[in-house]
């Protein structure tokens, strides 16, 4: 069965501070992945998306970057993290296309200070 | 200025009663759709699915109805347990922003299920 890991789990950073959040998926090939940011109360938001390695797309401008380096790894950085950086980020995989049912990780709840 | 958090829509039941949520979708292309569930502090957690080639699904003490005439979808959760406590969020495929960016999954804002002893 398929499985996706996120870490970690919970993070505080400073303000001005790097960034690296990373997604491992387990149990499939060529998974198409998602980085969304949560806000509370609010929907998600995505961010990027991936279709294989080194093909990123960014749907908001932002202070954040993406990489794939590997199939099944997902990797969300951050040169200098903004208070309004703070969020619950969720990593996700889908089989097919991005229309396709999308499975979501256990989230990174990060707090910028 | 003042700032005002957002509340999402809360649906509050009785345990054991059956819960119904609601989620109104916005494109009528749209031909699949998706219930989510998220539990405080996790990921959200498929729950169960429908295209639109059809009207109701079923699942293990779930519902989802579909209906397109009035863009209209709904979650029913039959004998609802304290493990049902969450934030439920129906997801429909279309279009994600209208000046042409990724197609994919366009997802409420979800209602907050809460089960009363």
């Amino acid at each position: 069965s398929q499985t996706i890991h996120q870490w970690p789990a919970t993070l505080v950073q400073p303000v001005g501070s790097p960034l690296s959040l990373e997604c491992t998926v387990e149990g499939t090939s060529n998974p198409n992945l998602y980085w969304y940011r949560q806000a509370a109360g609010r929907g998600l938001q995505l961010l990027f998306y991936s279709v294989g390695i080194g093909q990123i797309s960014s749907e908001v401008p932002q202070n954040l970057s993406a990489s794939r380096p590997q199939d099944r790894q997902f990797i969300l950085s951050s040169k200098k993290l903004l208070l309004s950086d703070s969020g619950f980020y969720l990593c996700a995989w889908s089989s097919g296309p991005s229309t396709d049912t999308q499975y979501f990780g256990p989230g990174t709840r990060l707090t910028v200070l | 200025g003042e700032s005002v958090g957002l509340h999402l829509p809360t649906l509050s039941v009785q345990e054991g009663d059956n819960s119904i949520i609601n989620c109104a979708y916005s494109n009528s292309a749209s031909d699949y759709f998706i219930w989510y569930k998220q539990e405080s502090g996790k990921g959200p957690q498929f729950i169960i699915d429908i295209r639109s080639n059809m009207d109701k699904r079923q699942g293990q003490r779930v519902t989802v109805l579909l209906n397109k005439t009035v863009k209209h979808l709904s979650l029913q959760i039959a004998a609802t347990q304290p493990g049902d406590s969450a934030v439920y969020f129906c997801a429909e495929n279309a279009l994600m922003y209208s000046g042409g960016g990724a197609d994919g999954l366009t997802f409420g804002k979800g209602t907050h299920l809460i089960i009363q002893p």
